[in-house]
């Protein structure tokens, strides 16, 4: 039958391999920036987050990059394995709004071995 | 550490009752926050408590949903009279800054 629902990309690359994972989003205004990896059956996980004053950041095997001038943020992983495997979602929060954050539909990662 | 707790993991219920949904945030938190996760919609946020009070609620999708933070240590999202479009993953997160930090989440379904 036919599926109904949010169609997310998917990304498959090869263990080992660096993945990139875009995100785009459209309030100029958003000040922090945060992306959360979610295994099946889990809640999200956060990664990695990033301020509005800054336009890199690393992690463990992670980078995020924002580019505010076309409001882009992307999330690097090096060295991809098979535990990396998950859906990726970005979000972000505008100051005038509290503490919400506003997620992304998400991206699929499938590694193949 | 204990992350959010959240319980029960999966509810199934029919149509018409009353669904209690539990959450414990991480010690020392003051935020907390109630998602929703479908196919369909994605995650939406729900409603947020900063020091146990409701700050947004503007997510509640209708009347039927309530929440409620008695404490800085419970929190409990509440469907009267539940209906089988509320079937959905739910999820607790809290914070004590900017990131927020999720539990395990809450399986719901409604027959």
């Amino acid at each position: 039958g036919e599926s109904v629902g949010l169609h997310l990309p998917t990304l498959s690359v090869q263990e080992g391999d660096n993945s990139i994972i875009n995100c785009a989003y459209s309030n100029s205004a958003s000040d922090y920036f945060i992306w959360y990896k979610q295994e099946s059956g889990k809640g999200p996980q956060f990664i990695i987050d990033i301020r509005s004053n800054m336009d890199k950041r690393q992690g463990q095997r992670v980078t995020v990059l924002l580019n505010k001038t076309v409001k882009h943020l992307s999330l690097q992983i090096a060295a991809t394995q098979p535990g990396d495997s998950a859906v990726y979602f970005c979000a972000d929060r505008r100051r005038e709004y509290g503490n919400k954050l506003v997620f992304g539909a998400g991206t699929i990662l499938r590694v193949k071995s | 550490d204990a992350g959010v707790i959240q319980s029960p993991r999966h509810e199934v219920t029919e149509m018409g009752q009353e669904v209690t949904l539990r959450c414990k945030p991480i010690s020392g938190h003051n935020s907390l926050f109630w998602y929703r996760q479908t196919m369909m919609r994605g995650l939406e946020l729900l409603i947020y408590f900063n020091n146990n009070v409701p700050i947004d609620d503007s997510g509640m999708p209708e009347d039927r949903f309530s929440a409620k933070m008695p404490n800085a240590s419970f929190s409990t999202l509440k469907i009267q009279p539940s209906e089988p479009r509320d079937s959905a993953v739910y999820f607790c997160a809290s914070s004590v800054a900017d990131t927020q930090y999720f539990g395990p989440g809450t399986r719901l379904t409604v027959l």
